[in-house]
């Protein structure tokens, strides 16, 4: 898999956009770039994903640049819930892989009132 | 949405005893498995693979003999660490994989005392 770079913290005011920056120069053709995330004391979430395109769902959206060595997950709407650790994993498509996911350190967010 | 449930949400031993963690995917079929251990501020540490009707594989490290993982079906994997330590007090996290995503129960904390 690819490596991934992300800050370790964020600040983020209740209410307005987070942008998640994760940096994955090396990917590959058949890598998908993941977002996950942790709140404390919880098994992680999956967000969302994508290939190359840019995708929303009713979490977030994520923005692949066209070279494919960077993305930003994008939480529209901040909300004190949303504070937690944000991982970018960079793999194959799950159906072609039987490893599992590598969680580097990712990014801690935190939501302020 | 795909769900995985994870018993016991918490538990306390004694040095010496057994524990057993069930991981269940509600609604779909997992051939794969994956189990987690996850210590304070640190990020997630695979610990095994889980293969439905297939020995476990494990990670570098990992006793096999201590961790006992078994996937008898394709809905249920559990992990039982036998005679267990203070130092294997930990916050244990299984996944179950799909062709989305994985999805990850909700951990358990185990305590030894």
């Amino acid at each position: 898999d690819a490596k991934t770079t992300q800050p370790t913290s964020m600040d983020c005011a209740e209410g307005r956009a987070a942008n998640l920056p994760c940096n994955h120069s090396t990917i590959s053709g058949n890598e998908y770039v993941y977002w996950y995330r942790q709140i404390h004391s919880q098994g992680p979430q999956y967000i969302i994903h994508g290939l190359k395109n840019n995708e929303t769902n009713e979490m977030a959206s994520l923005i692949i640049t066209e070279d494919r060595k960077s993305s930003t997950l994008i939480l529209p709407h901040a909300t004190l819930r949303d504070t937690a650790v944000y991982y970018c994993i960079v793999r194959v498509a799950n159906s072609n892989s039987g490893y599992a996911l590598n969680f580097g350190k990712g990014t801690s967010l935190l939501v302020t009132p | 949405g795909a769900v995985v449930s994870q018993h016991p949400s918490r538990v306390i031993c004694k040095s010496g005893t057994s524990v057993k963690i069930e991981c269940r995917s509600l609604d779909f079929q997992a051939t794969t498995m994956f189990w987690y251990r996850q210590f304070p501020k640190q990020s997630l540490m695979l610990m095994a693979t889980s293969n439905e009707g297939s020995k476990a594989t494990y990670e570098q490290g990992v006793e096999k003999d201590k961790f006992l993982i078994n996937h008898a079906s394709l809905t249920l994997s559990t992990l039982t660490v036998t005679s267990a330590h203070p130092e294997d007090s930990s916050f244990y996290i299984c996944s179950a994989r799909s062709k989305k995503a994985d999805t990850f129960g909700s951990g358990t904390r185990l305590t030894v005392v």
